[in-house]
């Protein structure tokens, strides 16, 4: 069965600090790999989104992320964290043959961010 | 824009009490996952519905929990006889189409307290 692994479930770090959060996931054939952001109070909102094609991936707001297809990671990086990140973040994936959109998501990981 | 509507916010129900979640999808959008995000942990896939189908129940539990999406009107999870253990926030997404390549929007979610 597919499944996806953040490794850190809470992070704190200061404002203008490097973050790095892992992700593993585990399937064998071709994924879709996501990383959504959910800010205090609000919905769920795509970060960035890795389909094909060059494996580093661009967000909003300064985010990006590599996927490493021979580490099964899709690790989520900004070299310069401010204290409006301050929220959970997951990560996920869609796969397989007769893909249907379904999201298998990791349990997430909070970051707070001290000013 | 209306983005995903969910109904109500917050619902509140004693053990063996019916629990009705609403969610009205972004305008234009045919296809609704529901997914369930218990204390501490990530969200997990439970349903996903086009228009009066349901196309993957694989993530649903085989007993008391129904969904629909009827042609008129929002999807419906029903969650009957409730017990202490249904106490979760349960989110909506919906997309434009099916597959791994379309967006899913996300809704703010109800959050379900069984007494």
């Amino acid at each position: 069965a597919q499944s996806v692994s953040q490794h850190n479930h809470h992070v704190i770090l200061s404002e203008a600090a490097s973050l790095e959060l892992g992700c593993n996931y585990s399937y064998g054939g071709t994924v879709n790999l996501f990383w959504y952001v959910q800010y205090p109070g609000q919905h769920l909102q795509l970060l960035l989104k890795y389909f094909s094609g060059d494996p580093l991936v661009k967000g909003i707001k300064g985010f990006e992320a590599e996927f490493i297809k021979s580490k099964f990671s899709f690790n989520l990086r900004k070299p310069s964290v401010q204290w409006s990140d301050t929220a959970e973040y997951f990560c996920a994936v869609n796969a397989g043959s007769g893909n249907t959109g379904k999201l298998i998501f990791g349990q997430g990981t909070t970051l707070q961010v001290k000013p | 824009n209306a983005g995903v509507m969910q109904n109500p916010r917050h619902l509140v129900r004693r053990r063996g009490q019916e629990a009705r979640l609403r969610c009205s999808p972004m305008k234009g959008h045919s296809h609704v996952y529901w997914y369930r995000q218990l204390p501490e942990e990530g969200l997990k896939f439970m349903v996903y519905l086009q228009k009066e189908n349901i196309i993957d129940e694989s993530g649903m539990p085989k007993e008391r929990f129904s969904a629909e999406f009827p042609k008129e009107g929002p999807s419906i999870l029903r969650i009957q006889q409730v017990v202490r253990g249904d106490s979760a926030a349960y989110f909506c997404a919906s997309s434009a189409g099916t597959g791994g390549l379309n967006e899913q929007f996300f809704g703010p979610g109800t959050r379900l307290t069984v007494l």
